[in-house]
This record gives structure tokens, C-alpha cells and sequence, in this order.
């Protein structure tokens, strides 16, 4: 089935540097990638996704690049501020079936002051 | 902005007995899943649920775990008897019935503390 590995676990800059979470995916069948930031205690919230016929995306700070062929994706935050500090999953999701998100292990960001 | 809720937000329950946790999806979905997450751990996808079926479930989806959405507004996930591996953070989330999209919009969570 598809996996989804994510690096780094903990990751800490200063504010106003930038940040990069990275993810693999295992299964080329997967179309779709969504990343979700998570705080303490709180639901995962969607803050960025990418679908598989697009190779970048952005939005504001944030931003995603997909590459197919090395079947990996990317968190891009730029100009970092105190409150991005949270955890961030990446997830993959395969073509047709229903949907379900196969998460990553999650990234620990911190953004010092 | 519709949001999906679930009751309740902390559950304790001693090992051995039946929970059932609940979730108002958001209403024009009809995509529904069970996710959960051990502390500390990434999120699990449970179980998948479309049309009044499941459509798929994960190996931790056993014989003790059952989905159920007994009206038009509300999905359940039961635990018959708890087991103390069963302490995490449940999430529901649903999907629109749009098949270009694939966002889930997850709930606040259910804390189960199985002692």
C-alpha cells in the first residue's frame, strides 16, 4: 500500500527564516497531496494540497512543489512567524478508491523569536 | 463557515467497555472517515464510509470496531470493548461529493483515555 515518509521530525529556525518540510510517497498512483498543520491539542487543518498534474503551488507564505518523477513534495513557509509553530503533516492519496489520506510522521516546527 | 463537530470532545471509559463516539459530518458531504491519533503519533486512517457502507478500512479497523450513520446527520464509530491500546484521539472527517476534490475537513477530535 502507499507510504508516506516525512523529514525532518523536529525543525527549529529563527523568525523570518524560511522553512522546508519534505515527503516521499511510495505510490505512483497517488494524485493527491494535501498538508495539514496541527497545533497543540487542535484538529489537523488543510493549509495547502497539490494535485499531481501541477507542479507547484502557492499562497501567500506558503508554498508546495511536487515532483512526480522522484515522487516527492515539499512545504515551502517563507518569512516565519511565531505563530506557524505547530506540527505539519504531509499526505498522500491515491486515484480513485475513496480517498483516504495516508499521513506522514509529522514535522515538530518551531519558530523562535 | 460549516464545520464538522464531534461529541464527545474527552471520553473516559474503563478497559472492557463500549464507547460510541459521535460526529456531525458537514451536511452536503457524503464522504466520511475515522482517523485516528496515538499521542505523539501521526494520524491513522480508520475507515472509509459512502452511501450507507464501508468502502474501506485499515488493519486496525477489527472485529470490535463498527461505523454507523443511523440518520441523516449523524456518524458513529463504536468500540464494543475497549482495550487500553485504544487510548488516542479520534477524528471524523468528511469530503464532498465532488470527485475533482479530495480536500477532508477534520473534526475537533474525541480524546478516548481507555484506563
Amino acid at each position: 500500500g502507499e507510504n508516506v515518509e516525512q523529514h525532518p521530525s523536529t525543525l527549529s529556525v529563527q523568525e523570518g527564516d524560511s522553512a522546508v518540510i519534505k515527503c516521499t510517497y511510495s505510490d505512483s498512483a497517488s494524485n493527491y497531496f494535501p498538508w495539514y498543520k496541527q497545533e497543540l491539542g487542535k484538529r489537523p487543518q488543510l493549509i495547502i494540497d497539490i494535485r499531481s498534474n501541477v507542479g507547484e503551488k502557492k499562497d501567500q507564505r506558503i508554498a508546495v512543489t511536487l515532483n512526480k518523477t522522484a515522487k516527492h513534495f515539499s512545504l515551502h513557509i517563507t518569512e516565519t512567524q511565531p505563530e506557524d509553530s505547530a506540527v505539519y503533516f504531509c499526505a498522500g492519496v491515491l486515484s480513485g478508491g475513496y480517498n483516504k489520506l495516508i499521513f506522514g510522521a509529522g514535522t515538530r516546527l518551531a519558530v523562535h523569536p | 463557515e460549516p464545520e464538522v463537530t464531534q461529541t464527545p470532545s474527552h471520553q473516559v471509559t474503563q478497559m472492557g467497555q463500549e464507547v460510541i463516539l459521535r460526529c456531525v459530518p458537514i451536511s452536503n458531504h457524503l464522504y466520511f472517515y475515522w482517523y485516528r491519533q496515538i499521542l505523539g503519533q501521526k494520524v491513522e486512517f480508520l475507515v472509509s464510509f459512502y452511501n450507507n457502507e464501508i468502502s474501506e478500512k485499515s488493519e486496525i479497523f477489527d472485529d470490535q470496531f463498527s461505523v454507523e450513520r443511523p440518520d441523516g446527520s449523524n456518524f458513529t464509530l463504536k468500540i464494543r470493548s475497549t482495550k487500553l491500546e485504544d487510548s488516542a484521539m479520534y477524528f471524523c472527517a468528511s469530503r464532498t461529493s465532488s470527485v475533482v476534490s479530495g480536500v477532508q475537513y477534520f473534526g475537533p477530535g474525541t480524546r478516548l483515555t481507555v484506563t
